[in-house]
């Protein structure tokens, strides 16, 4: 069954606390992104993928980093949360560029203290 | 930066009513895509747009893409409590996705 999985689901942190959500695909698409959703924003995307070791930035990059040293991963690293981003991130994927259907991860609700 | 906005934001319908959401880009997109979000879930692919001015329908869903490729509808005939939800379009720029703001959809019984 095709598959985007995140972990943790949910998660309380305290500001300054580095923490790491994973994000995996067995679909063997090559673009992989993050979003983060905020109540009358929509989705925007932090980071996104082409391939394996080529990461950009999209359009609210500051505060996170992200990592694709193999194709079906793609984790999702804040290393001093603060408040500001608290929020619920999503990971997608697609198959060759983004002209196709994304696919969604279940969504990682996180909140700082 | 590019901005994808929809409106209306909320939208409440006795069920059995028509709805519809609109969604306007401050570029050309090269296609559109449209999502459904259902409560506490994550977006799920509807469909995707590519030609200026394509219509398409799926079921009692009608979704058009403008002329000048800025701009999308979705429409949705006799709403069910089944499309509760919030409903995103979505186009690339580039190598970018962005996601329109989202109209959250109550069906009232």
């Amino acid at each position: 069954e095709a598959q985007v999985t995140q972990n943790p689901r949910y998660l309380i942190t305290v500001t300054g606390k580095k923490l790491t959500v994973t994000c995996s695909q067995n679909m063997n698409h090559e673009y992989m992104s993050w979003y983060r959703q905020d109540p009358g924003l929509g989705l925007r995307q932090i980071y996104y993928s082409m391939n394996v070791e080529v990461t950009d930035k999209g359009d609210v990059p500051e505060g996170y980093k992200v990592s694709r040293k193999e194709k079906r991963n793609f984790p999702l690293i804040l290393e001093s949360p603060s408040p500001n981003q608290t929020s619920l991130y999503f990971c997608a994927t697609t198959s060759g560029r983004t002209y196709n259907e994304q696919f969604f991860g279940p969504g990682t609700r996180l909140t700082v203290l | 930066g590019q901005q994808v906005m929809q409106i209306p934001q909320y939208q409440h319908v006795q069920e059995g009513e028509d709805f519809t959401t609109y969604c306007n880009s401050s570029t050309t997109l090269s296609n559109i895509q449209w999502y459904k979000q259902r409560p506490g879930g994550h977006p799920v692919f509807l469909i995707q747009l590519v030609k200026s001015g394509e219509v398409k329908k799926q079921k009692r869903l009608t979704f058009q893409f403008g002329e000048a490729k800025k701009n999308s509808s979705l429409h949705i005939t006799a709403t069910q409590t089944t499309d509760v939800g919030t409903y995103f379009c979505a186009g690339p720029t580039g190598n970018q996705f962005y996601f329109g703001t989202g109209t959250s959809l109550t069906v009232i019984p």
